[in-house]
């Protein structure tokens, strides 16, 4: 296992659409993290999983956001009607017992 | 990012030491980290340092922990192009279970051949 892998890399999408990034965290690291960066911030916590239960959640995780992690494995990121400001990377980041949290090489989200 | 806080930039010469700074106000800190992101590329973990330690050292990295002054310091020896990057200081706190991360807003190191 060479690291969290995030799919897609790169989407360009309209505003409105919905959209859905995956996350492959390293195996058998049973928390799973989601923020999110704008240009030139660092990043922001958004959710996260202790294996399949979501345990906590963001303020800045709208109602438009939902994130799943069905088996405790990979999870999902779907963001519904998508909106200008919603365009920033989305990065991915697990750990086996918290103290090491590794990132994956993010999805770049531009909504136009 | 608003509870920790990072000079912008630092640019140094090749060969030089680079010091980066960063200053937090959660005296619950658990965890503090250093991570490295070159463009368009996600977070690399560089080091971390438990809240009761003041000091860690790998290789060409010195962290330096002022836990009275809530500073962290790293320290980066012989400074090569390849540092050239941006680098966040981060704090976790682990009351809430979730070791979620607190990042500032990073400071741009520039390495000059």
């Amino acid at each position: 296992d060479t690291g969290v892998s995030q799919d897609p890399r790169h989407k360009i999408t309209k505003r409105g659409q919905n959209v859905t990034f995956r996350c492959d965290p390293i195996s058998e690291h049973n928390r799973l993290y989601w923020y999110r960066q704008t240009l030139g911030q660092g990043p922001e916590f958004l959710t996260y999983f202790q294996n399949e239960a979501q345990l906590e959640k963001s303020r800045l995780l709208s109602d438009r956001f939902s994130a799943e992690r069905p088996k405790g494995s990979f999870s999902t990121l779907e963001i519904q009607r998508t909106e200008q400001g919603d365009s920033a990377m989305y990065l991915c980041a697990s750990s086996h017992t918290g103290d090491e949290q590794y990132f994956g090489p993010g999805t770049r989200l531009t909504v136009t | 990012g608003e509870d920790v806080e990072q000079s912008l930039f630092l640019s140094v010469r090749e060969g030089d030491s680079s010091v980066i700074n960063c200053t937090y106000t959660d005296s619950s800190s658990t965890y503090l980290y250093w991570y490295k992101q070159e463009p368009g590329a996600g977070l690399q973990l560089l080091t971390y340092i438990f809240s009761n330690m003041d000091m860690k050292q790998d290789q060409r990295l010195t962290v330096l922990l002022n836990k009275k002054d809530k500073h962290l310091s790293l320290r980066i020896a012989d400074t090569q192009t390849g540092d050239s990057a941006i680098y966040f200081c981060a704090e976790s706190f682990s009351g809430a279970g979730s070791y979620q991360l607190t990042f500032g807003k990073g400071t741009k190191l520039s390495v000059i051949p």
